[in-house]
């Protein structure tokens, strides 16, 4: 098992719905898990972070922890065609290393 | 006032030649990171410095070489260049080891080898 896995993609959604990005891990000692978004050419840019169990929002996206399930989401409300990138969920291992998933590539159109 | 900034952004070289990659951050992070980024955009850990020190190296070949002459710097120098060397290649920097912070990253490399 990978040790950060999400699906590739894409993922294609209408503008204005909801469009949501899943992540699973494998080190159920994991505390802190991180998603990044990554336009075509572009570094990869930290849009959330969720520490505790439960939802977390902010704006438009909202970030959601199960670790009973090791399972990390991201979720964005009124999907805009400028949230076309992929998202990269990201988890600490070993509390000195991040490690990234594959990522999703999300297509947002009008 | 860039963050983390990488130089160049595009190198294009020969199979067997030697390069550098540059890295600065300025903002005073005690740890810094090189990723190496493939064509199927799975980023992976190469190198971590923390102050200076070498706290993890990720089975990297040994022709990949990081420097870090202070906290603030960490260039990787590859040598006898290959084509699967080709990718592009970003540092990143945090506040401390341990990542349970946010990572800033530079601008990437792009390294393509002919």
């Amino acid at each position: 098992q990978k040790e950060v896995e999400q699906n590739s993609g894409p993922l294609s959604v209408p503008e204005g719905a909801i469009a949501s990005l899943n992540c699973t891990y494998s080190d159920r000692g994991s505390q802190s898990f991180f998603w990044y978004r990554q336009y075509s050419g572009k570094s990869p840019e930290l849009i959330m972070f969720i520490y505790s169990n439960g939802d977390k929002e902010d704006g438009r996206f909202t970030a959601q922890l199960n670790k009973a399930s090791q399972y990390v989401s991201l979720l964005i409300r009124d999907s805009q065609p400028s949230d076309s990138a992929t998202y990269l969920c990201a988890v600490p291992y070993n509390t000195d290393k991040l490690i990234f998933g594959t990522g999703t590539r999300l297509q947002v159109f009008p | 006032d860039t963050a983390v900034s990488q130089t160049p952004k595009y190198l294009v070289t020969q199979m067997g030649n030697d390069k550098s990659i540059k890295c600065e951050q300025n903002l005073g992070h005690d740890t810094m990171y090189w990723y190496k980024q493939d064509s199927k955009k799975f980023l992976k850990i190469m190198f971590s410095y923390n102050n200076k020190e070498l706290i993890i190296n990720e089975t990297v070949p040994n022709r990949f070489s990081p420097k870090s002459p202070d906290k603030a710097h960490l260039n990787l120098h590859i040598n006898s260049l290959e084509l699967g060397d080709s990718a592009v290649y970003f540092c990143a920097s945090s506040q401390w080891a341990g990542m349970n912070t946010e990572a800033f990253f530079g601008q990437g490399t792009r390294l393509t080898v002919v």
